[in-house]
């Protein structure tokens, strides 16, 4: 069964540095992008960007580019999410969704757990 | 950018009534390249139709996707206690980005 595990929730204080975790699970992590898609509280999805963990090719919103990093360790089937200086405005739910058919434009499916982050001070 | 526009935003029907879902894009989709997603409260959103109009594995026959061009419609053909839930669309034309409509909440009336 193919499955996405997400670290745990994070409260942060604003400017403060985080990276959060997702971890694929039956299948060859290194030939499906990934992605993370945000949802603010009582809010949509946006989806943040996207990384093809075999060759580190990552794409990402033009709304979230600077924002955020999106990094991957295909030898532990690993993908990240990083901010280096929290706002307040980065609270949200954090979704890591693999796209599941190896190409970029992609549904998603399936979809991690969710990593709830709080940044307030 | 293709921007999705879901309607109504809220939708209140009963248990075995007809639910009917729009999403409307500002451009077209070609290829049919939309999906349909499911959230209950305090849950990940679930891949429902692909394609938009073919059902992921384990969804019930009763979710249907259609539409081509800019018009799409998720329908659910006789309301379950379980189906009432927030439905989003997602294009996945081209990019970046990646882009879902706002959103239809389905709730109880």
């Amino acid at each position: 069964e193919v499955q996405l595990a997400q670290s745990g929730a994070e409260v942060k204080k604003p400017g403060g540095s985080l990276k959060i975790s997702c971890k694929g699970s039956g299948y060859n992590f290194a030939n499906y992008w990934i992605g993370w898609v945000r949802q603010m509280p009582g809010i949509g999805l946006e989806w943040m960007g996207s990384i093809y963990p075999g060759d580190s090719d990552t794409r990402y919103s033009p709304s979230f580019q600077g924002q955020v990093t999106i990094s991957a360790d295909k030898s532990i089937s690993t993908a990240y999410l990083q901010w280096s200086s929290l706002k307040a405005s980065d609270t949200a739910m954090y979704y890591c969704v693999r796209h599941p058919s190896g190409r970029f434009s992609n549904w998603f499916d399936p979809w991690g757990q969710g990593t709830l982050v709080t940044v307030s001070s | 950018e293709i921007v999705l526009t879901q309607s109504p935003g809220t939708l209140s029907l009963s248990p075995g009534e007809r639910a009917t879902l729009s999403c409307r894009a500002s451009q077209s989709i070609t290829n049919n390249y939309l999906a349909w997603y499911q959230q209950k409260p305090g849950q990940a959103p679930r891949l429902l139709i692909f394609a938009a109009s073919i059902r992921a594995t384990g969804i019930p026959d009763r979710f249907s996707g259609s539409g081509s061009g800019t018009d799409f419609t998720l329908t659910i053909s006789r309301l379950e206690p379980e189906d009432f839930a927030v439905y989003y669309c997602q294009q996945y034309v081209n990019s970046p980005p990646l882009t879902f409509g706002g959103g239809t909440k389905v709730e109880i009336k």
